[in-house]
């Protein structure tokens, strides 16, 4: 089974100082892995994912993570965070060992950008 | 605009009832999942249905029920079984057999006992 592991639980930082949310997945054969993020009292949306190809990945408002396969991480970076970059942050990842065409989520990060 | 909604925002359960979460979408997916959200813990999928009139169990379904009538409707029972019920419920949907796709969430209902 695929599991995926958020290192952090909360990472607090300054106003334009860089930031790196750590996911690390388990799985013996090819995923697909997400980053999905979630404001206060709202649902989740997709920031960006790997597919294939390209092992970098980029978001429209800054985000960027690199997928490694030999240390089956996806790391999520932003070289300078807003405050209204605030927010929980969710890896999952879906592959062909998870049925029904359903992804499994990390336990998430909790993101607090202090000005 | 296309979307899914999810009512009430929030909702109080007394002891021994049962209550029902509703989710309507209208961008014409065939899958759509329940997740149950606790704070530290992620989401968990409670039930998902990839086509009308089937669903299967996620990883918690013990004390939970669905029903999948209709394409655009997937509404979450939570039974008087299930002993722990306060959590945020998050009903999401996507494409059908569609790796890779991303998910459609609504905002999400706040369960709580009373």
């Amino acid at each position: 089974a695929q599991s995926v592991t958020q290192l952090d639980s909360q990472v607090p930082v300054f106003e334009e100082a860089p930031v790196e949310l750590r996911c690390n997945y388990s799985s013996s054969v090819s995923v697909y892995l997400f980053w999905y993020v979630q404001y206060p009292n709202q649902g989740l949306q997709l920031l960006l994912k790997y597919l294939s190809g390209s092992t970098l990945v980029e978001s429209i408002n800054g985000f960027e993570a690199e997928f490694n396969k030999s240390q089956t991480s996806f790391h999520l970076r932003k070289p300078s965070v807003h405050i209204s970059d605030t927010a929980e942050y969710f890896c999952a990842v879906e592959g062909p060992e998870t049925s029904g065409s359903r992804l499994t989520f990390g336990e998430g990060t909790q993101l607090t950008v202090n000005p | 605009d296309g979307g899914i909604t999810q009512s009430p925002k929030y909702l109080f359960r007394k002891e021994g009832q049962n209550v029902t979460l509703s989710c309507e979408q209208n961008l014409n997916h065939d899958a759509m999942y329940w997740y149950r959200q606790d704070p530290g813990q992620g989401l968990r999928l409670i039930y998902y249905s990839q086509i009308v009139n089937d669903f299967q169990k996620g990883d918690i379904a013990e004390g939970y029920s669905v029903s999948r009538e209709k394409k655009e409707s997937f509404p979450l029972t939570v039974t008087s079984a299930q002993k722990n019920p306060t959590a945020f419920y998050l009903c999401a949907s996507r494409k059908q057999g569609a790796l890779g796709e991303k998910l459609f969430f609504g905002s999400g209902t706040q369960l709580s006992v009373l």
